[in-house]
């Protein structure tokens, strides 16, 4: 069994390049979640998907922003010409829908990303 | 508004003792989820506890204890005989009757040895 993953964990790039990160969640869950996470902050909530519907969207997330989940499995968030204001911690989590009980939502390691 | 509030910026306190960690929601609600997560230096956020809104009992975990109170809308988490491995910042979160978690600022907890 394993928990959900996310790659690359650290990525540097120049201002103005476009980067991808990938997201696994656990796999028999149906709900995938992004987060931001700046520096001396909690996590903020960017959007999230039930299978591979996108239900709702953060104004966090700006037009440069774009998350994907083709299959209902794996999330790809893109984030085109990168400024130094995205550098954070991109987190991303899953749950099971489970109507009428409390839901946990499960974390993976985060990818952190710096913009020079 | 619905918010999480984490007042505790830092504690410190030496190993052995106890601790505890306030949380304080907002919400208009009637349900709603409360969760605390811990996260470690490296950084992954790890789930500790989900409580919701009817279900008031106190819950333990080993060294660890949760008092949830709906009359002063806390609920706080509790760390005893506190250890060097509980060093980390510690986030309360809530579902407000929607699917995105409400993060509090996260108090960061050093035990010091």
């Amino acid at each position: 069994d394993t928990g959900v993953s996310q790659d690359p964990r650290h990525k540097i790039t120049k201002r103005g390049q476009n980067v991808t990160f990938r997201c696994d969640p656990i796999s028999e869950h149906n709900r995938l979640y992004w987060y931001r996470q700046t520096l001396g902050q909690g996590p903020e909530f960017l959007t999230y998907f039930q299978n591979e519907a996108q239900l709702e969207k953060s104004r966090l997330l700006s037009d440069r922003f774009s998350a994907e989940r083709p299959k209902g499995s794996f999330s790809t968030l893109e984030i085109q010409r990168t400024e130094q204001g995205d550098s954070a911690m991109y987190l991303c989590a899953s749950s099971l829908e489970n109507d009428g009980v409390g839901r946990g939502q499960f974390f993976g390691p985060g990818t952190r990303l710096t913009v020079l | 508004a619905q918010k999480v509030t984490q007042a505790q910026t830092e504690i410190s306190v030496v190993e052995k003792e106890d601790v505890t960690l306030d949380c304080v929601y907002e919400t208009r609600d009637t349900t709603y989820y409360l969760f605390w997560y811990k996260q470690p230096p490296s950084g992954e956020l790890v789930f500790l506890i989900r409580r919701n809104s009817f279900d008031e009992q106190n819950e333990i975990s080993g060294r660890y204890s949760w008092n949830f109170q709906k009359s002063t809308s806390s609920f706080n988490f509790t760390i005893t005989a506190s250890q060097v491995v509980d060093s980390a910042v510690y986030f309360c979160a809530s579902l407000f009757g929607n699917e995105k978690l409400t993060f509090g600022t996260g108090t960061r907890l050093t035990i010091i040895p």
